[in-house]
């Protein structure tokens, strides 16, 4: 059965690098057929997608945050990272990876998220 | 703002109907398929339909997906106090080359 672990500081201060892991198990992040995703929920608000790695090299980023946020793979550890810099209290969030189909077809894209981490708070403050 | 639009809130009456509407513009619904999500309070979001109206295996047939131009709907039927939660409508959007959510809607079963 596959399963997403988020893992990483709980707390950051303003201007710093926001650095998080998902492990992934059950599957392989290797396996060509899916990629994998981060997508954040601040406090009390909606979802909010930030970016998806395909086999630790394609990268795809929400243009709101392309400038600040690499996303990156260790297939070793079947591990991918979320790194997100100068980061300021509006990034103070839950953050999720999940595994993410993307579906290429003539009638256009489907995609979707079919397996999610349990989510983990950040919190952006001096 | 969220790129697409739905309702904040509605509610319905145990054992009816309900459908939350999800509208978007050409670049995403209208030429890309719909994905709809549950998020129950406190909880990770959760897969209820793709492809616009396909069920994941484990998800009840009270629940159904449809599309119409640039817009969608997710309809509920025989609602359940178990089916309170935020819903989410996602789509690609070709002009971003990216995902985008819409703001959620939070159904209460009165």
């Amino acid at each position: 059965q596959l399963q997403l672990q988020e893992s990483g500081p709980g707390l950051v201060k303003p201007s710093e690098t926001l650095s998080l892991t998902c492990t992934v198990s059950g599957g392989s992040i290797s396996n060509n057929s899916y990629y994998w995703g981060w997508i954040r929920q601040p406090p009390g608000k909606g979802l909010e997608w930030i970016g998806t790695i395909f086999y630790s090299e394609n990268t795809y980023y929400n243009p709101s945050l392309k400038t600040r946020v690499t996303i990156s793979g260790d297939t070793s550890k079947n591990q991918f990272f979320l790194n997100l810099n100068s980061v300021t209290a509006a990034d103070t969030a839950v953050y999720y990876c999940a595994r993410h189909a993307v579906i290429s077809m003539i009638r256009g894209v489907s995609n979707w998220f079919d397996t999610w981490g349990q989510g983990t708070l950040v919190t952006v403050s001096s | 703002q969220s790129v697409l639009a739905q309702p904040p809130s509605v509610s319905e009456a145990p054992r009816q109907r309900v459908t939350i509407s999800c509208s978007g513009s050409s670049s995403n619904i209208g030429n890309n398929a719909v994905t709809w999500y549950q998020q129950l309070p406190g909880k990770a979001p959760k897969l209820l339909l793709y492809y616009d109206d396909l069920l994941p295996s484990g998800v009840s047939d009270r629940f159904s997906g449809s599309k119409s131009g640039t817009s969608a709907s997710l309809g509920i039927t025989t609602l359940q106090s178990e089916d309170e939660a935020v819903y989410y409508c996602a789509a690609w959007d070709d002009s971003l080359n990216g995902v985008v959510f819409g703001g959620g809607t939070n159904l209460a079963v009165l």
